[in-house]
């Protein structure tokens, strides 16, 4: 089994800055079968980004992903106070696992 | 537009039975996966399952296995998530999501809380 770490599980940034948060796989990910989703308190979550940096429909250009191998980031350029979230990155190439989570608050 | 509509909530006693389901619609249901997260009070999102509505093969996390049954019935495009015998430690909400090929979840269903409680 994936093992997931993600880090840190609380951003407190302000609107305008740049958020950068971290997953970590416990094995090598030879394919980038890497995604995020997003979830907005009382909401279900929702995909951002799959194969590690490619945007999931409708999902604005300031949110990028990137990354290979074991290490993977999420980055939010120009935070919105509506960027408020919990974020869970999730691989799916061996089975399925997700990471805790980061919550970024604004 | 691609929907997943899952049941309401529901209230049980430890020991009771339940089925919940997922609907999908708007997309070829047949062809796509359908898996269940469980999220816990306050907690983080954790994969039971999924099943590929096409031929019923079913893939269980193996902390799950044996706790929940996942079944689908493709002629009317829902799935179900069931439990023959609740604990208070079920109490969680139950998101049911799509799955694509080799691709990670697309949509999730807005989610069904499940209370055990006596």
């Amino acid at each position: 089994e994936i093992v997931l770490t993600q880090s840190p599980g609380t951003l407190s940034l302000s609107p305008g800055d740049r958020a950068t948060l971290s997953c970590r796989a416990s094995q090598y990910m030879s394919y980038t079968y890497l995604a995020w989703h997003q979830q907005k308190p009382g909401q279900a979550p929702r995909l951002l980004i799959y194969a590690a940096s490619s945007r999931a429909t409708g999902i604005p250009d300031r949110f990028s992903g990137s990354g290979s191998g074991t290490d993977f980031t999420l980055t939010i350029s120009r935070l919105e106070p509506e960027d408020s979230a919990v974020y869970y990155c999730q691989q799916y190439g061996s089975s399925f696992s997700f990471g805790g989570g980061t919550k970024v608050e604004i | 537009e691609v929907q997943l509509v899952q049941s309401g909530a529901e209230v049980k006693k430890p020991g009771e039975s339940l089925k919940i389901s997922c609907k999908g619609s708007g997309y070829t249901f047949a062809n796509y996966w359908i898996g269940w997260v469980r999220q816990m009070p306050g907690k983080g999102l954790e994969w039971m399952g999924i099943i590929y509505p096409g031929d019923s093969d079913t893939r269980y996390n193996p902390s799950f296995q044996g706790q929940v049954t996942i079944s689908v019935d493709k002629s009317i495009g829902t799935a179900y998530l069931q439990w023959s015998s609740l604990k208070a430690s079920d109490t969680a909400m139950y998101y049911c999501v799509r799955r694509p090929g080799n691709q990670p979840f697309d949509y999730w269903g807005q989610g069904t809380l499940v209370t055990v409680s006596s």
